[in-house]
């Protein structure tokens, strides 16, 4: 059954600062891996999609990188910014049978301080 | 361009009474849904997925079910609702296409039984 852990599950942070979120997963069989942004009482935002066969993908400020074989990944963030403040969920799609199925971590709560 | 909306955004029922959610997609056809409960400290849980018009799966057992009347209609119901039905629902929705099969997410139903 795959698991995925988010570290740490709470970042509290500088305006401006370089930021690191991190994700794992214990079935690296995966078909990609999404991460996703939440605001507080509102309904997820896909960020960022890597394919299984992707190292990594950018959006303005944000990276994220994908090692299948050890099972991890990263969302960079640089120069963060107030507006950044949020929950970060990152999700893995298995490529077994369970062709539908993400599997979510518990995410990363960030605070932004001005 | 695609748009999900979900309604009620809150809702406060009492114990053993009726539920029913619904979600709707604009701008894409042939979609396959999704309904997902987020607790607080467990994450994201699939409930329902489906790849089309009547064709449900059930992910958990519970007192829950879906339907999909029509193409871009997914329903979430239940006859009579338990204090551990609370929760935070979301809709969702993904293309077929494996290669852009981002998730979509609405902005979500606070449930809370009492």
């Amino acid at each position: 059954k795959q698991e995925v852990t988010q570290i740490p599950a709470a970042l509290s942070v500088p305006e401006g600062e370089n930021l690191v979120l991190n994700c794992s997963f214990t079935d690296s069989a995966i078909y990609n891996l999404q991460w996703f942004r939440q605001d507080p009482g509102k309904g997820l935002t896909s960020l960022l999609l890597i394919q299984s066969s992707q190292r990594e993908q950018t959006s303005g400020r944000l990276n994220a990188s994908l090692d299948k074989s050890s099972g991890r990944s990263t969302l960079y963030i640089a120069a963060s910014q107030p507006g950044d403040s949020a929950t970060y969920l990152c999700a893995v799609k298995g490529s077994g049978g369970s062709n539908y199925k993400l599997t979510f971590g518990k995410g990363t709560l960030l605070t932004v301080n001005p | 361009s695609q748009t999900i909306h979900q309604w009620p955004a809150t809702l406060v029922q009492p114990v053993g009474s009726p539920l029913s959610l619904e979600c709707t997609v604009e701008g894409t056809s042939n979609p396959n849904l999704y309904w997902y409960r987020q607790a607080a400290g467990r994450g994201l849980q699939l409930l329902f997925y489906s790849v089309g018009i009547g064709q449900i799966s059930s992910e958990v057992p519970q007192n829950l079910s879906a339907s999909r009347p029509q193409d871009r209609q997914f329903i979430l119901s239940s006859k009579k609702l338990l204090l551990s039905d609370s929760g935070f629902y979301l809709c969702a929705w993904s293309t077929t296409d494996r290669f852009n099969e981002k998730l979509f997410f609405g902005s979500g139903t606070q449930l809370s039984v009492l």
